[in-house]
C-alpha cells in the first residue's frame, strides 16, 4: 500500500525555468517529509524537509509546499539547472525509527 | 569522514540460490535501514537495525533477513532468490539524534537474478 504517491514518473524543464515536482500522501499521521535527490549508480542524498507545523520551507533555489488539507506537497526548483537532472524521491517516516516511506520518484530532466 | 560502504557493488545470481550484502554505516551511527530499489515499486523499506536489534520491518517475506553486529556493521540475506528480487539495495546509516534529515545512503548493491 503506497502512502506517499508520486504519480509523475518524469517532468522534462528547460534550463532556468521553475521545475515543479508533485507528492501526494494517503496517511493523516505523517508529520514530517522529506525529499531526497539521486543520481544515476548513487544512493539518494538528503536535499529539503518539511515540518507539518509549517506550510513552506526555502533552501536556496529549492523550495518545499505542504498542503496539509489537500495532504500534498511540491518541491520547487527556481531556476533549474542541468546538473539538477536526477530522480527525486519524496518520503515520509515510518511510525518510529528513522526507516522512511519514499514515493516511487519523479526523475527530471533539465534541457539547456 | 567516509560515507556509508555497500559490497559488494554489483552480483549474478540464479534463481534458488541464496546472497548476502554487506553495509557499513559512517562511523558512529548506530542505525542501519536496507531498501529495496526497483523500476515498478520504487524505494522500499526492507528493515532498520539499532544497536543490534530490529527495529522496524517493512512488508516483505521471510526469505529477506537481516542482521547487524555490535560495530553497526549489517548484513542482509536473501534466501531462494527469485526473479523478481532483482533490484538496487540500498543502505542507509543515521545518527541517533532523531533528526531525519541525518539519514545517508550508500551507492548500494546491484543484484541481478537470473
Amino acid at each position: 500500500d503506497q502512502q506517499v504517491k508520486q504519480n509523475s514518473p518524469s517532468l522534462s524543464v528547460q534550463e532556468g525555468r521553475i521545475s515543479i515536482l508533485n507528492c501526494d500522501y494517503t496517511n493523516s499521521m505523517f508529520d514530517y517529509f522529506l525529499w531526497y535527490k539521486k543520481y544515476p549508480a548513487e544512493g539518494p542524498t538528503f536535499l529539503i524537509s518539511i515540518s507539518s507545523i509549517k506550510d513552506k520551507n526555502e533552501d536556496g533555489r529549492f523550495t518545499v509546499f505542504l498542503n496539509k488539507s489537500a495532504k500534498h506537497l511540491s518541491l520547487h526548483i527556481v531556476p533549474s539547472q542541468p546538473g539538477d537532472s536526477a530522480v527525486y524521491f519524496c518520503a515520509a517516516p515510518l511510525n518510529s525509527g528513522y526507516a522512511l516511506n519514499f514515493g516511487k520518484g519523479t526523475s527530471l530532466l533539465v534541457t539547456p | 569522514k567516509a560515507g556509508v560502504t555497500q559490497t559488494p557493488r554489483y552480483l549474478i545470481k540464479t534463481r534458488g540460490q541464496q546472497v548476502t550484502l554487506s553495509c557499513s554505516p559512517i562511523s558512529g551511527h548506530r542505525s542501519v535501514s536496507w531498501y529495496q530499489q526497483t523500476p515498478g515499486q520504487g524505494l522500499q523499506f526492507l528493515f532498520e537495525y539499532f544497536s543490534e536489534t530490529q527495529r522496524n520491518k517493512g512488508n516483505f517475506p521471510g526469505r529477506f533477513s537481516g542482521r547487524q553486529f555490535s560495530n553497526s556493521r549489517s548484513e542482509m540475506n536473501v534466501s531462494t532468490l527469485e526473479l523478481g528480487d532483482s533490484a538496487l539495495y540500498l543502505c542507509a546509516s543515521s545518527l541517533t539524534s532523531g533528526v531525519q534529515e541525518t539519514q545517508y545512503f550508500g551507492p548500494g548493491t546491484r543484484l541481478l537474478v537470473l
